[in-house]
């Protein structure tokens, strides 16, 4: 069974780095056919993908936030992190780290981290 | 690319079937069979119901059912029970730089 696990601060100050980890267990970040994503979702609203990355270092980012973002993955640790560069109060959410599952075409969250709350405020 | 359109809420009564749709354009749900549903209780993470249009997961109910019919897609939860109250997104994978797209969601009641 895979898991997924968020770490990171839950308070950011407004203009810095909001950096965010998550570590994958019961399978291998290297695994072909899954991409790692992050997902968040603004509180008391819906979902917003930001963006993807594969084992290999590809990258997909949400054009709204490309501009201040970086996702990279670390397979020796299973683990991949989210950088989210001059934060202001609208980045404040819930954080969640997911696998998609891209076997065969397809494109779904399978599996999903229990989330993290980051606030940003000074 | 627009969020997917998802009614704010729905309820029903134990034991009712009642449907939730997600409407969205040619561009995203109309072209592609790749509509996953989400379930999420409050304070937890969002749980995949249903992915390419009907497809179930090991271990989701047979009570979730999903299709697609045009720009529209909608999930179906027949025997309603009190542990389904929770809200439903839906998602579309949409082959252009944003990746996907979801719903607003839906908020679901058992009365």
């Amino acid at each position: 069974q895979v898991q997924l696990q968020e770490s990171g601060p839950g308070l950011v100050r407004p203009s810095q780095t909001l950096s965010l980890t998550c570590t994958v267990s019961g399978g291998s970040i290297s695994s072909g056919g899954y991409y790692w994503s992050w997902i968040r979702q603004h509180p008391g609203k819906g979902l917003e993908w930001i963006g993807y990355i594969y084992y290999s270092g590809n990258t997909y980012y949400n054009p709204s936030l490309k501009s201040r973002l970086t996702i990279s993955v670390d397979t020796s640790t299973n683990q991949f992190s989210l950088k989210l560069s001059s934060v202001t109060a609208a980045d404040t959410a819930v954080y969640y780290c997911a696998r998609v599952n891209y076997y065969d075409g397809s494109a779904y969250f399978d599996y999903w981290g229990q989330g993290t709350l980051v606030t940003v405020s000074s | 690319q627009s969020a997917l359109t998802q009614p704010a809420s729905v309820s029903g009564s134990p034991g009712q079937s009642l449907t939730i749709s997600c409407t969205g354009t040619s561009s995203d749900v109309g072209s592609f069979n790749l509509v996953s549903w989400y379930q999420q209780h409050p304070g937890k993470a969002p749980k995949l119901m249903i992915y390419e249009v009907s497809k179930r997961p090991s271990g989701v109910s047979n009570r979730f059912s999903g299709s697609k019919s045009g720009n529209t897609a909608s999930l179906t939860i027949s025997g309603l029970q009190a542990e389904d109250e929770a809200v439903y997104y839906c998602c579309s994978y949409t082959g252009s730089s944003t990746f996907v797209v979801f719903g607003g969601g839906t908020k679901l009641t058992v009365l």
